[in-house]
């Protein structure tokens, strides 16, 4: 079946900071991949996603980039805020009759200091 | 459009008791999605629907766990006779279907079975 492992957190960096997020998957056929930030007190937001291998998705000044090869989609940001602060979640949704049903990882909560 | 929204944003109930939830997706969105979260983990797929039919139910869903989209519009979730294990937050989702693959959650509902 398909999973999606995370790497562990929480990740606590200084504001300006690189940040990258470690995410692989395992899964039949060609996914779509997805990083989702859920911030305090508010509903999973889709921050960006790639569809096809090499593709990169990006948003808000986060990207991240499908490795086939690799299986993975890491998540970088090149200088991070303290609204950064959050938990973000990689996923991947298959084709087929089960196009947009999602298969999440664990999680990495963000903080990020002043 | 405010959203997918959901109802009640909090639920306590006595083990034992019946609940029911309630998702309205954003109203252009023929497929509506399940998912049940606990603390320090992703979401998990429990359901979900194209129109009123719902087309696929995760292992997770046991028998006492019941799902409706009678109109193709709203959703209810329902779980009778509440076990501790149930307490989490049950998130809905939306998209437009088949084809789109950007999921819009709700703020989901968090259940505590005391």
């Amino acid at each position: 079946g398909n999973s999606v492992t995370q790497m562990e957190g929480p990740v606590t960096l200084s504001e300006e900071a690189f940040l990258t997020i470690n995410c692989t998957y395992t899964a039949t056929g060609y996914p779509s991949l997805f990083w989702y930030v859920q911030y305090p007190g508010e509903g999973l937001q889709l921050l960006l996603k790639a569809t096809k291998a090499d593709d990169k998705g990006s948003n808000k000044g986060f990207e991240a980039t499908y490795r086939k090869e690799t299986t993975s989609f890491h998540l970088e940001k090149g200088s991070v805020q303290v609204s950064d602060s959050a938990v973000y979640f990689c996923a991947l949704s298959s084709g087929g009759t089960s196009y947009g049903k999602l298969t999440f990882g664990q999680g990495t909560i963000l903080t990020v200091h002043p | 459009d405010t959203g997918v929204s959901q109802n009640p944003r909090h639920k306590i109930t006595k083990r034992g008791q019946n609940v029911t939830f309630r998702c309205d997706p954003i109203s252009e969105h023929n497929r509506l999605y399940w998912y049940r979260q606990t603390l320090g983990q992703g979401p998990e797929f429990l359901t979900y629907f194209q129109n009123e039919a719902q087309l696929e139910k995760s292992r997770l869903l046991s028998d006492r766990f019941s799902a409706e989209r009678p109109k193709g519009s709203f959703s209810t979730l329902e779980i009778q006779r509440t076990e501790q294990g149930d307490s989490a937050m049950y998130l809905c989702a939306s998209s437009r279907g088949q084809g789109d693959t950007e999921a819009f959650f709700g703020q989901g509902t968090r259940l505590t079975v005391v």
